[in-house]
This record gives structure tokens, sequence and C-alpha cells, in this order.
């Protein structure tokens, strides 16, 4: 199995700043993605993040909102952009291999005030 | 576009009763099946999922889930619910190949509560 770590943890965060989430894995993976689960909802993938190229977002999530890089195989960050209160969410990173069991990280919860 | 149902936004159960949680999907091609747990403050925890083959799948924590092709279904059970069981369950499909392989699509999740 893999082991996702994401950092912060926690954050509260002024409007109109900017946060960066990392996500570790702690073996090669080929897959990785981010997503967004808003306050009593269910999850919605935002982008898959793609090693060594732009990633690949989903309908309704721009890459100048929500930036992410993927340098390596088992590290990515997602950024949250000029933050307003309606980003307040968890978001996750999952990662795994083709045909594999989906993992996932412990969530960062963001606060925006 | 594939989509994943469960029915029932919240179940209560008694400790020590049978639960059964309901998931339809929606889905072209062959799916892959999982179902996670999330508890309060916490991320999500891989239960089970189904790949292939046997339709009856087992999980961590006693959890069962069968796969009915027919009924487009995947529901989780569990012969004896424990207190700690309490938590939120979401199904979750994916495909079963190809470079879309891991994007998940979600049911909105059913909240257990386990009275005492």
């Amino acid at each position: 199995s893999a082991v996702i770590s994401q950092k912060p943890s926690r954050d509260i965060c002024q409007r109109g700043t900017s946060l960066t989430i990392q996500c570790q894995v702690d073996s090669q993976v080929t897959m990785m993605f981010w997503y967004r689960q808003q306050p009593g909802q269910s999850l919605t993938l935002i982008a898959t993040a793609n090693q060594g190229s732009e990633a690949t977002y989903e309908s309704g999530f721009v890459i100048d909102k929500f930036p992410i890089s993927r340098p390596n195989l088992t590290f990515s960050t997602l950024t949250v952009s000029n933050m307003s209160p309606e980003d307040s969410s968890i978001y996750l990173c999952s990662a795994g291999t083709s045909g594999n069991t989906i993992y996932f990280g412990e969530g960062s919860w963001l606060t925006v005030v | 576009a594939q989509s994943v149902t469960q029915p029932d936004i919240h179940i209560t159960v008694s400790e020590g009763a049978s639960l059964e949680l309901r998931c339809n999907y929606s889905y072209g091609a062959t799916p892959y099946l999982f179902w996670y747990v999330q508890s309060p403050g916490q991320g999500l925890q891989l239960l089970l999922k189904y790949f292939s083959g046997d339709t009856l799948v087992q999980g961590i924590k006693g959890f069962e889930a069968e796969f009915k092709r027919s009924q487009s279904s995947f529901n989780l059970r569990k012969p004896s619910v424990h207190w700690s069981d309490a938590a939120e369950y979401f199904c979750a499909v994916t495909n079963a190949g190809g470079t879309s392989y891991g994007k998940l699509t979600f049911g909105q999740g059913t909240i257990l509560t386990v009275h005492p």
C-alpha cells in the first residue's frame, strides 16, 4: 500500500492570499490527483497531476486558480490562488498505479476568512 | 458520463445490528469500484475494492460488498455494526483502464450513525 502525506493538515488563511499544499507519496506512482471536498459535500476531482507536464483540469477548474506541479513520481503541489471564503474546503491528494488501488492522503483542511 | 448514486444520505442503526449501504453506478465501460470511509476530521480510508473475479469482496473492519452487474450496484454490508463504524461512507467508480484510470467519480456519501 502507499502512504500519502499532505502538508499543511490545516490552515486558516486571509482572503486574497494563496496557499500551496504539498503531497508526498512513499513510493513511486504513475497517477496523482487532487480533489476538493466542500463542507458537507462529496469529493470533486480538480485535476490530474502529470509528471513533467501541465496538469489536466476538470470542467470548472482552471490553472490560474489551482496551479499544480508534479516534478517527480512521488511529489505534487496544489496552490489555491487568490482565495475567497468559497475556497474553504478539504483538499485531498490521491495516488496510485494503473490497475491498482487508489489511496488518499489525510487531506488539507483550509479555512478562508 | 459516469455517475454514482448513494440513495441514503443518512442511516441510523443500533450497535450489533446488520448494515447495508446502497450504491448504484451508471457507467458505459467496465468499472472499477471502491468503498471509502471518512471519519470526522479524517481523510479517506479504503474499505474494499472490486476490479474483477469473485463478485463478493471482503474488506477491512469486517465489511464486504457485492458487485451485481445486472443491477449496476455495489452495496456495502456488515453483519454486526460497532459504535466505531460511525462515519461517512463513499462509493466511487473509475474506468478499468486507459488514461482515465484513477479519476474517481464519487457518490454523495452516506452518513452512518450508530446508537448504543
